[in-house]
């Protein structure tokens, strides 16, 4: 079945720090490709997303493109600050689906 | 704005106890879902609603129940607690399927 894998269960940075979130995705199609933040104490809410016909989500100072050809989706930042500390997760959803499929998320510790 | 509100926020049980979870929304959306996250495994889809009085399963759904009779809230039973079991339950609900909007969860400890 359809599937999003993020591999770093846990990831410590220092501020200004470049931020990189490795996620794959295994889908049989081209769904829409999603990334959510979790801050602690809170439910996760919607980063950014991206579509084939946009390729590109930016948003808050992250960003993440839709990688066909490796069938990838990472997130990235060029400088994290100690808010940036929450969980991410990597998500598809197909267009008149209901089901968000999750990955395991990655949890990011930036110290002062 | 609108807001998910999740009830219990704590809820501690004892094996074999039958337990229920609320969830209430005020953003008059159509589809409700309620995950379960563990630790390390993510967010899991237990159940979810597509409209009132619709229920649909999704891949934890065995040992759980779930009942929609207003649009505005979406309730979750565990049928019997596990002995040590420990997760977050997490409320949504969305008009877009792209954008879930979250409640803050019922974190439960079973006894």
């Amino acid at each position: 079945g359809d599937s999003v894998t993020q591999k770093q269960g846990q990831v410590t940075l220092s501020e200004d720090d470049f931020l990189f979130i490795n996620c794959t995705y295994s889908t049989t199609t081209y769904p829409t490709l999603l990334w959510y933040v979790q801050y602690p104490g809170q439910g996760p809410q919607l980063l950014l997303k991206v579509t084939t016909a946009n390729n590109k989500g930016i948003s808050r100072g992250f960003e993440a493109t839709y990688d066909k050809g490796t069938t990838s989706f990472h997130l990235q930042k060029a400088s994290v600050q100690e808010s940036d500390s929450a969980v991410y997760f990597c998500a598809l959803v197909y267009t008149n689906a209901y089901k968000v499929i999750f990955g395991k998320g990655t949890h990011l510790h930036v110290l002062p | 704005g609108g807001i998910i509100t999740q009830t219990p926020k704590f809820l501690i049980g004892q094996e074999g106890q039958k337990l229920t979870l609320k969830c209430q929304q005020n953003f008059n959306h159509d589809t409700m879902y309620w995950y379960r996250q563990d630790s390390g495994k993510g967010l899991r889809l237990i159940y979810y609603s597509i409209t009132e009085n619709d229920l649909q399963k999704g891949d934890l759904s065995e040992g759980y129940d779930a009942s929609r009779e207003k649009k505005s809230s979406f309730s979750l039973t565990v049928t019997s607690a596990q002995k040590n079991e420990m997760a977050v339950f997490l409320c949504a609900s969305s008009i877009i399927n792209e954008r879930l909007f979250f409640g803050h969860g019922t974190k439960l400890s079973v006894l």
